[in-house]
């Protein structure tokens, strides 16, 4: 079945350490997407990318970076510079296109806590 | 894009009804309403968008009115299953940067039996 994969769903960080939270898509979509959620709060955009090699800051991108050296690859290492780091994190995919825009597809999210 | 006001939360009854509202008062021609739901510890789901006549799929319908300025998001027949944060989200269309949705704190939405 094709769909958006997001793992692991639970990890910890140390303080000082680097994580990178794996987000794997066989939908063939073009765009690819990183949002954070906090506690009763809505989704705020970290990172995209409209294509392979290419992507662009959202409005939370300080202490986070991204790479898109495959399609279906969106991977996201949240660093020792955020300070902040616990919350829910989500992964979405979309094609480009008129008939296809709208739709955001997301993976199940993976909660990261600070130890 | 323009902002979206919804109620913080409502309660439907299993089996009636739910009507979801959402005010856009300052929506531009150009911009369509969508809604996603979030049911708890998931990722948003999409349910539906339009521009300006009222849509219909499998999932929902959303009325919007003539003016644009409010929609209603309608579950018919609410299950327990349909209890989630509700989104409506207002964005233009092409306008560049990938689909940049904007999602606010939403409709938490709880089906009783």
């Amino acid at each position: 079945d094709g769909g958006i994969t997001q793992s692991p769903k639970y990890l910890f960080r140390k303080e000082g350490q680097n994580v990178t939270l794996s987000c794997e898509q066989n939908l063939n979509h073009d765009a690819m997407y990183w949002y954070r959620q906090d506690p009763g709060q809505g989704l705020r955009l970290i990172y995209y990318s409209q294509i392979v090699n290419d992507f662009q800051k959202g409005d939370i991108a300080e202490g986070y970076s991204v790479s898109r050296e495959k399609k279906e690859s969106f991977p996201l290492t949240v660093t020792s510079a955020q300070k902040n780091p616990t919350a829910f994190y989500l992964c979405a995919s979309s094609m480009e296109g008129a008939a296809n825009w709208e739709k955001l597809f997301f993976g199940s999210g993976t909660q990261l806590s600070v130890l | 894009d323009a902002k979206t006001t919804q109620p913080t939360s409502m309660d439907c009854a299993e089996g009636r009804a739910a009507n979801l509202p959402c005010n856009h008062s300052t929506i531009s021609g150009n911009e369509y309403v969508y809604w996603y739901r979030q049911i708890h510890s998931q990722g948003p789901q999409y349910i539906i968008h339009g521009l300006k006549n009222n849509e219909t799929n499998e999932m929902a319908s959303l009325i919007i009115t003539e003016d644009r300025k409010s929609s209603t998001l309608i579950l018919p027949h609410a299950t327990l299953r349909d209890t989630a944060v509700y989104y409506c989200i207002v964005r233009g269309a092409f306008t560049g940067g990938g689909n940049k949705l904007t999602f606010g704190t939403g409709t938490q939405l709880k089906v009783e039996l």
